[in-house]
């Protein structure tokens, strides 16, 4: 099946600072989805990005479908963005199905 | 508000009590599944449906039930439960627009 990595593992920041969250994939998609799991465990949909760049406030993803990879982009960290991001993905012939890659932990210290 | 509603949140029950967890959405998909996330080994799909009374096995069926009687809802049966079934479930669900597909609050379920 199709493989996600994402990296990194973890990212320890300050209050304020930026970030870059990448995701790799191993075969074409049809769709791509980035989620930000909070610390009470709920899963919030970010970003539904196959390809191309969006943007939402201080969060913007880009993913460049021919190379196989998205990028989420957190500019002036808030504590409220700690938690764990997560790329997921269906391929082409899919059901439905979310393939989710390991997410990113992400730490913001006031 | 556009959602996802799992009931309960929590759970705890005792090894073969059977259970149900409910799901529903108010946003007209067609597309439902179930998902369980252990540490370890993350987000994994146990069951889907494309539509009413259409529903498949995804990559963890075992132990599982469910059903597509009606479009807004797809609840989770799991008849005899046990230990290794401890877990947070999410319902998903997403339609023919691009939006991807939107989760539930989840449901902490232990069993003992």
């Amino acid at each position: 099946g199709i493989q996600v990595e994402q990296s990194p593992p973890d990212l320890i920041l300050q209050e304020g600072a930026n970030s870059t969250l990448r995701c790799n994939f191993s075969d074409s998609v049809n769709n791509l989805q980035w989620f930000h799991q909070n610390p009470w465990g709920q899963l919030i949909n970010l970003f539904y990005i196959p390809s191309g760049t969006k943007q939402n406030g201080r969060l913007s993803a880009t993913t460049v479908a021919t190379e196989r990879y998205s990028l989420l982009y957190i500019s002036s960290s808030q504590t409220t963005d700690s938690g764990v991001y997560f790329c997921a993905v269906e391929p082409n012939f899919g059901n439905e199905k979310l393939t989710f890659g390991t997410g990113t932990r992400l730490t913001i210290i006031p | 508000e556009a959602q996802v509603t799992q009931n309960p949140r929590y759970l705890i029950t005792v090894t073969g009590k059977k259970l149900t967890v409910t799901c529903s959405q108010n946003m007209n998909h067609e597309y439902m599944s179930w998902y369980r996330q252990d540490p370890g080994l993350g987000l994994r799909q146990i069951y889907y449906s494309m539509n009413v009374e259409v529903t498949d096995k995804g990559d963890v069926p075992e132990g599982y039930k469910v059903s597509r009687k009606e479009k807004r809802n797809f609840p989770l049966i799991l008849e005899s439960p046990s230990p290794n079934q401890t877990s947070l479930y999410f319902c998903a669900s997403s339609g023919t627009g691009l939006t991807g597909a939107f989760f539930g609050q989840g449901t902490r379920l232990t069993v003992v």
